[in-house]
């Protein structure tokens, strides 16, 4: 079946622009993730929805970074104003909402980057 | 707070040879670790889990609570392993937030 996908695949961005990246989960996962990975990092939790509802955004950056899930589904994480720290690959993942067979499905990700 | 620390960014090893990429945490609670890959041109996947005590293609992987340890290990590495390793730490059941470490890539030489 399908899997986590993620557009655009890459964006480059001038310094100061808006960027949206979408991220389509598996159907019918409820939690979903967004991640940052620098390069030569491994990947860092930014925010985390159950369904619709974002319970943690405790690793988001800066209140540039901005994440919604409006129906449970699609999401779309949003960087205001651009800079050039921001560029990096963002992964997206789902899951069930099984605790005791958790794992997360990753998507392939949108390199951003910022000039 | 919860570190996961993969010493090696780069590890080469014959084909044919023993693969050993360590992991190491720090965490105060039970934790569960996990290994994912990711093969070029291919998105993070899971590999194993702890708490599975499986062994996929190969691959096995023992937590070792004294020493804060879950070291991957294969003892005769192929040329399709050849990938980026990370260890990923989640502080246990009820927890959701995945904590990776740096990775380690693994080169298979022919």
């Amino acid at each position: 079946g399908a899997g986590v996908s993620q557009s655009p695949r890459y964006k480059v961005a001038k310094r100061g622009q808006d960027v949206a990246l979408r991220c389509d989960p598996i159907s019918g996962h409820v939690s979903l993730f967004w991640y940052q990975q620098a390069l030569g990092q491994g990947p860092e939790f930014l925010t985390y929805f159950q369904n619709e509802a974002q319970l943690d955004k405790s690793g988001l950056p800066s209140d540039r970074f901005f994440a919604e899930r409006p129906e449970g589904s699609v999401s779309t994480l949003k960087i205001q104003r651009t800079q050039q720290e921001d560029s990096a690959v963002y992964l997206c993942a789902s899951s069930t909402d099984s605790i005791s067979n958790y794992e997360q499905y990753f998507g392939p990700g949108t390199r951003l980057t910022v000039t | 707070a919860q570190r996961v620390t993969q010493p090696e960014k780069l590890l080469s090893v014959f084909k044919g040879a023993p693969v050993e990429l360590k992991c190491n945490y720090s965490y105060s609670g039970s934790p569960e670790l996990f290994w994912y890959v990711q093969y070029s041109r291919q998105r993070l996947q899971l590999l194993l889990r702890h708490i599975s005590r499986e062994s996929i293609k190969g691959f096995t992987a023992d937590l070792n609570k004294g020493e804060t340890s879950f070291h991957l290990k294969k003892p005769f590495a192929q040329e399709e392993d050849s990938a980026m390793y990370y260890c990923a730490l989640r502080s246990g059941a009820g927890s959701y937030q995945l904590t990776f470490g740096k990775g380690t890539k693994l080169s298979v030489i022919p």
